[in-house]
């Protein structure tokens, strides 16, 4: 069964540092989003992409964060200047289409931990 | 007002027991409907789809009310195996996934 993969499973980083997440979602998939949770909390959407460009981003997303697609397959969050609260599990999740119907496919997530 | 609200937990039964759960959403044009199971640190799964006509997958029942916007998840003959926590995610047009809080149930022996 094709699915959504994330790589690193956990990383650990300074504060400050630089962070990069990568995701491969599901091949025939159009629509790519980053979810983030902190222990504890609920889902928190950062972004969707589509069409090679971001569609739509939440308040959290800001400066500090952006995403691309490299190349076709890769789909990458990347995380500048650390922050402690950054520390949560993030979700890459992608879905095959449009309109109604079409659920989200979760890959399993990366720990990213911040001291 | 929240986009996705969902009844706060945890819920706690014992083994066998039937338990409910219930969620409301705020868009009517909100146009699929999904209920999510996730385990401590992992990432969430497709627990079932829900239909305006309501589904059964085994001991799993979901409804849509529409008139309402009114989810609702049915566990029948609970098992200790379903503990976890179980999350309403409504789409919306323009492909956006709102997601509620979350419902912890705790199957007890």
């Amino acid at each position: 069964e094709p699915e959504v993969t994330q790589t690193p499973s956990h990383q650990v980083t300074q504060m400050g540092q630089e962070v990069i997440l990568r995701c491969v979602p599901i091949s025939n998939h159009l629509y790519f989003y980053w979810y983030r949770q902190i222990l504890g909390q609920k889902v928190e959407f950062l972004v969707s992409f589509y069409n090679n460009e971001i569609s739509e981003k939440s308040e959290i997303f800001d400066d500090q964060f952006s995403v691309e697609r490299p190349d076709g397959s890769n789909f990458t969050l990347k995380i500048r200047s650390t922050k402690l609260e950054d520390s949560a599990m993030y979700f890459c999740a992608s879905t095959p289409s449009g309109g109604a119907g079409g659920e989200l496919f979760f890959g399993e997530g990366s720990r990213l931990t911040v001291l | 007002r929240k986009e996705v609200e969902q009844d706060p937990g945890p819920f706690n039964v014992p083994e066998g027991a039937t338990v409910a759960f219930n969620c409301t959403y705020s868009n009517s044009a909100s146009q699929s409907f999904f209920w999510y199971r996730q385990d401590c640190r992992k990432e969430p799964k497709l627990l079932m789809s829900v239909y305006s006509s309501g589904n059964e997958d085994g001991r799993f029942t979901a409804q849509l009310n529409r008139a309402s916007q009114y989810i609702s998840l049915l566990i029948r003959d609970s098992k200790l195996s379903d503990s976890a926590t179980y999350l309403c995610v409504v789409k919306s047009p323009f492909n956006k996934f709102y997601f509620g809080s979350g419902t912890k149930l705790n199957v007890k022996p």
